[in-house]
């Protein structure tokens, strides 16, 4: 039978704005959460992490915020660059920090507009 | 570059074999991490090994087995392939057990079930 694709949620975004690209996460448990970026053709890489006992992280240009109370990770890119365009996903890792039960997002598919 | 290294970087291959994809972890990295990036599935963690012992176990099929060896490489076998068992997969690579060190994923090798 045809395989069906996930679908990726989309976000476009002009040069020089602000991005924010979200992800709902699924166990209340869960201690730990972490922000990829895939470029096309190309592995994951490490953006930001956040542990449960923070609201708020910030790095260069990226800021994670978690809202625990409705299970919900956001990742706020500013000056949304074109280099920025990629598929960005989360991760969220239960106690006791066994990386046994990770889970990931589907991932959102940011694409930047010069 | 990540400075992890995957190879082949493409595999093609029918029903019923057996394939052995290789990674080499980044100088220095005692951990490595072995996982499925499917069209239907997303991303998904299939086993760990730090320091030639298995430290956790994701959703790896009974077919498929890793070990990791006295100089730190990493192999998965994939055996009795399936048509499903198309996918890229990917290694990381970290310095330490837990998850809460930075992952460094290799480049993936793209294996296709015929």
């Amino acid at each position: 039978g045809e395989s069906v694709g996930l679908h990726l949620p989309t976000l476009s975004v002009q040069e020089g704005d602000n991005s924010i690209i979200n992800c709902a996460y699924s166990n209340s448990a869960s201690d730990y959460f972490i922000w990829y970026k895939q470029e096309s053709g190309k592995g994951p890489q490490f953006i930001i992490d956040i542990r449960s006992n923070m609201d708020k992280r910030q790095g260069q240009r990226v800021t994670v915020l978690l809202n625990k109370t409705v299970k919900h990770l956001s990742l706020q890119i500013a000056a949304t660059q074109p280099g920025d365009s990629a598929v960005y996903f989360c991760a969220e890792i239960q106690p006791p920090t066994s990386y046994d039960k990770v889970i990931f997002g589907p991932g959102t598919s940011l694409s930047v507009i010069p | 570059d990540s400075g992890v290294t995957q190879t082949p970087k493409h595999l093609i291959t029918a029903t019923g074999q057996r394939v052995t994809l290789r990674c080499s972890p980044r100088s220095g990295d005692l951990s490595v991490y072995w996982y499925q990036q499917s069209l239907d599935q997303g991303l998904q963690f299939l086993i760990q090994y730090y320091n030639g012992e298995e430290r956790a176990k994701g959703n790896i099929l009974e077919r498929f087995s890793a070990q990791q060896f006295p100089d730190l490489h990493s192999e998965l076998n994939l055996s009795s392939l399936e048509l499903g068992d198309s996918a890229l997969y990917f290694c990381a690579s970290s310095v330490a057990s837990t998850a809460q060190n930075e992952q460094f994923f290799g480049p993936g090798t793209r294996l296709t079930v015929l």
